[in-house]
């Protein structure tokens, strides 16, 4: 089984902070790197799907790079709001296995 | 349509009851997957099935019971289980497995289930 971390575990910043967290996998055999956002009660949901070293993806205010050499992708958030409230999986792709396999997550918690 | 459902959303069983938890997506995807989730920790990857045969069964304990009656239907059924078992069951599907980008997973929002 994959070791797929990510770190800090949990992030309690401002509204309108800027923040961001980490997730490290095995830079062997790099097919493509997962980013969910999951909300509480709601379903996990899909943020980016990262594929080539040096990609850069953006949504709105979410904005993620990927560094394959060194095994890493770091996820940013820009001027965070309550809504962003959630816990943040990455998730590597284990061909040996046919499935993901999901860091344990960040949550991070946005204040009014 | 791009969603994934589940039934029941919660779900509080004794342990010598016998139920089934179900799963439903109408995308034509060919991979459909359970996944267990207790608290603070990720999802862990129960069964894996693909074009409605099982791929992967990680040693779950035989009280689990997947079926794929069709693409895009998939159920657990559940029996004899024990307090431990107690957690989110989450259902993903994604358009096949392996590690191409294309299969990204979509979840469904789960089933809180609690054994007594």
């Amino acid at each position: 089984i994959l070791n797929v971390e990510q770190s800090p575990q949990s992030l309690h910043v401002q509204e309108g902070d800027s923040t961001n967290f980490t997730c490290s996998f095995p830079s062997s055999n790099f097919y493509a790197l997962h980013w969910y956002r999951w909300e509480t009660a709601k379903s996990p949901e899909a943020l980016f799907v990262m594929t080539l070293n040096g990609d850069e993806k953006k949504k709105g205010r979410i904005s993620a790079t990927l560094n394959t050499k060194e095994g890493y992708s770091y996820l940013y958030i820009k001027g965070s709001q309550p809504e962003d409230s959630a816990t943040y999986l990455c998730a590597f792709p284990d061909t040996g296995r046919r499935a993901l396999t999901f860091g344990s997550g960040t949550r991070l918690q946005v204040q009014p | 349509d791009t969603e994934v459902t589940q039934t029941p959303k919660h779900l509080v069983m004794g342990m010598t009851n016998k139920k089934s938890l179900k799963c439903e997506q109408h995308m034509g995807h060919r991979a459909m997957y359970w996944y267990k989730q207790k608290a603070k920790k990720p999802p862990e990857l129960m069964f894996v099935y693909s074009y409605e045969k099982l791929s992967i069964n990680e040693s779950v304990p035989s009280r689990f019971s997947p079926e794929c009656p069709n693409s895009s239907l998939l159920n657990l059924h559940l029996h004899a289980l024990q307090p431990e078992d107690s957690a989110l069951y989450l259902c993903a599907s994604s358009q096949d497995t392996g590690a191409s980008s294309y299969n990204e997973q979509f979840f469904g929002p789960g089933t809180r289930l609690t054994v007594l």
